[in-house]
């Protein structure tokens, strides 16, 4: 049972360029939670989606987009890299309980470390 | 808002007790995870409280008492490898379908010999 799979590990970009990263959900999973994380720092809300909407965002501006696809995957856009764009970007996937509200375990990938120089 | 406030950094003893409390604001509160992460590595799930009470798991406790918006995870019996990040993650309660789970900055806790 393969778990959250990210892609790819590392990259390197230059400050204006976009950057798309990719992240395949737990099996069984239909929740995705992207998250950002500074050296240092705990993980920072991006943005959750659930059958492929956006349904909550965190204070990130709008250079960061998502989307998600019918099979669960999902792609983190982010246009215009600034330097303070350099962290480790985190995905977590998760199930929707019963009762209609997400309050089960997040599953975290290995993470996309992203230098902006 | 919803802060989370929890130490920066502790440290401690091989073989000793440590606890590590986190504190939130209670609005929108629908359940508290802590998790583990080792440097260079994704957070792993180490427990989930959403009644007030005490859930021991092993070496592991994680305490919530929701009116103080007050929690702590107390880890026992300290080995070398606890030496880690630990995460405090609050779920509040969101406008659509879903809640989210917002983390707190982690307290990096050094274990010594």
């Amino acid at each position: 049972d393969a778990g959250v799979t990210q892609s790819p590990t590392h990259l390197i970009k230059t400050r204006g360029q976009q950057v798309t990263l990719r992240c395949s959900p737990k099996s069984g999973h239909d929740t995705v939670s992207w998250y950002q994380q500074a050296l240092g720092q705990g993980p920072q809300f991006i943005f959750q989606y659930y059958e492929e909407e956006e349904r909550q965002r965190g204070n990130f501006p709008d250079r960061f987009s998502g989307h998600q696809f019918p099979n669960y995957s999902s792609e983190l856009n982010v246009n215009a890299l600034l330097l303070g764009d350099s962290a480790l970007y985190l995905c977590a996937s998760s199930t929707l309980r019963t009762s209609g509200r997400n309050t089960g375990e997040l599953f975290f990938g290995e993470g996309s470390r992203l230098t902006v120089l | 808002g919803q802060n989370i406030d929890q130490p920066t950094e502790m440290t401690a003893t091989e073989g000793a007790i440590v606890q590590i409390n986190c504190t939130y604001q209670t609005s929108g509160f629908n359940g508290l995870f802590w998790y583990q992460q080792h440097a260079g590595e994704a957070p792993t799930f180490l427990s989930y409280n959403v009644l007030d009470g005490l859930e021991e798991k092993g070496r592991f406790s994680s305490f919530l008492s929701r009116s103080k918006g007050y929690s702590y995870l107390l880890l026992k019996e300290l080995q070398m490898k606890d030496s880690a990040s630990y995460l405090c993650a609050v779920v509040f309660v969101g406008g659509g379908a879903t809640n989210k789970l917002i983390f707190g900055t982690g307290t990096l806790l050094a274990v010594q010999p």
